[in-house]
């Protein structure tokens, strides 16, 4: 199965600022499609995960532009400006390109 | 507003069985893959099982292969999880997701969960 790792496991930021989490694949996500599959999702403390992302750097419908995507390969970042107190929680990265599919282990991110 | 309403979780003994069902509302159900994706205590997401929307096709983890059975009842817009033989590490809280994608799969929506503690 194809491992994603996230780093950092968790993360401090201050309201308003900016912070960035990291995805690497032990395999390429290029799809023979030549698509790239890989998600992230937000899951608020309480919740289920919510979509963000698709295709690295696609916003889901009501998805704020502070969030954006980016990436290629192997190695995705998700970067998140002007951070809102509604963005604390845990974000996971998703490969869709080899089956099975699956998420990375999460990174909390938590106010300074 | 897309709606899904997973039920049936709780207590249940090692080698016992359980169904989880998930109730569908604010979209056309029968159009839609569907899957459960699992999440153990304080761990990460499991993707579980995947229905194709007319049932026909079924897909599901290694770990639950022979023991989990997911169907759908399109008349009713319910997804089921049928857990047989089950372990202390299939502990967990089991989401009923909307699928998206032909040659990716991914979840667009997510029920609420429910929670399925196996243990004596």
């Amino acid at each position: 199965d194809v491992v994603m790792t996230q780093t950092p496991v968790s993360l401090s930021v201050s309201l308003g600022g900016q912070t960035s989490i990291s995805c690497r694949s032990s395999q390429s996500l290029v799809h023979s499609d030549g698509n790239t599959y890989l998600y992230w999702y937000l899951q608020k403390p309480g919740q289920s995960p919510q979509l963000l992302i698709y295709k690295v750097s696609n916003r889901f419908s009501g998805v704020p532009d502070r969030f954006s995507g980016s990436g290629s390969g192997t190695d995705f970042t998700l970067k998140i400006s002007r951070v809102e107190p509604e963005d604390l929680g845990v974000y996971y990265c998703y490969q869709g390109t080899h089956y099975p599919y699956t998420f990375g282990a999460g990174t909390k991110l938590e106010l300074k | 507003e897309v709606q899904l309403v997973e039920s049936g979780g709780g207590l249940v003994q090692p080698g016992r069985s359980m169904k989880l069902s998930c109730a569908a509302s604010g979209f056309t159900f029968n159009n839609y893959d569907m899957a459960w994706v699992c999440q153990a205590p304080k761990k990460g997401l499991e993707w579980v099982a995947t229905i194709s929307y007319d049932g026909s096709s079924t897909y599901y983890r290694d770990s639950v292969k022979g023991r989990f059975t997911i169907s759908r009842d399109n008349a009713k817009s319910t997804l089921y999880l049928q857990m047989d033989s089950l372990r202390s590490e299939d502990t967990a809280t089991y989401y009923c997701a909307r699928q998206r994608g032909i040659t990716t799969w991914y979840f667009d929506f997510w029920g609420p969960g429910t929670m399925v503690t196996v243990s004596s």
